[in-house]
């Protein structure tokens, strides 16, 4: 049973314009939220968070939503740049204090210059 | 070195043999963790160590062991692996308090089992 999914393994988009990736996640029990961006040969870089108490963080280019009640969020980036192509995972936290997260599956974005 | 470090960063191993994988962070945090990346999946949690105390063992099999000597080192032991087994291995570490910090990963390793 897969708690945190990405339903899109990849995305194309054109420098400049905005990409948007999705995630979905179905345990109520997540209070924090977590955005990873991953280029080949390299471990996950932490991008950008939310708490489950705030519906939207932006920081530069990136900004992550959250819709509760859907138990959706979404990643947006904006405009794209070519250096942004990589592999973004989403992830979650249960509250408790282990620190641990569920990662979703990945989608690969390109973007084209 | 800053941050978390992994070695090796390739291995090819038989299914006979015993290897460890090395995991250091130079971050000062109090929790660290191994998961598994396999092509076309999410990462897998295989464990975790809080303050070198194992708190999660995600149904891992017991081919799989973890060491956590002091709170800087982390390490996977390795011995009669199969095929399937081959994947990514990264090690994480982050600061586990009240306000959440986030995961830190190493580059990982690359791992065959022939």
């Amino acid at each position: 049973d897969q708690q945190v999914k990405q339903n899109s393994p990849s995305l194309s988009v054109q420098e400049g314009r905005i990409s948007i990736l999705n995630c979905d996640y179905t345990n109520s029990m997540f209070d924090y939220f977590l955005w990873y961006k991953k280029y080949p040969a390299e471990g996950p870089t932490f991008l950008i968070s939310i708490s489950s108490i705030k519906d939207k963080n932006e920081d530069g280019r990136f900004t992550v939503f959250l819709n509760k009640s859907a138990k959706h969020l979404s990643l947006h980036i904006v405009p794209s740049q070519p250096g942004d192509s990589a592999v973004y995972f989403c992830a979650a936290k249960v509250s408790s204090n282990t620190g641990k997260l569920i990662f979703g599956q990945g989608t690969t974005l390109q973007v084209k210059p | 070195e800053t941050g978390v470090t992994q070695t090796p960063r390739h291995l090819v191993m038989g299914m006979t043999n015993k290897k460890s994988l090395k995991c250091e962070q130079h971050l000062g945090h109090n929790a660290m963790y191994w998961y598994k990346q396999s092509a076309k999946k999410p990462l897998e949690l295989m464990f975790v160590y809080n303050f070198k105390e194992q708190t999660e063992n995600n149904s891992v099999p017991s081919r799989f062991s973890p060491e956590c000597p002091n709170s800087s080192h982390l390490f996977l032991h390795l011995h009669t692996l199969q095929p399937e087994d081959s994947a990514l291995y990264l090690c994480a570490s982050s600061q586990v308090s009240l306000s959440y910090n986030e995961q830190f990963f190493g580059p990982g390793t690359r791992l065959t089992v022939l």
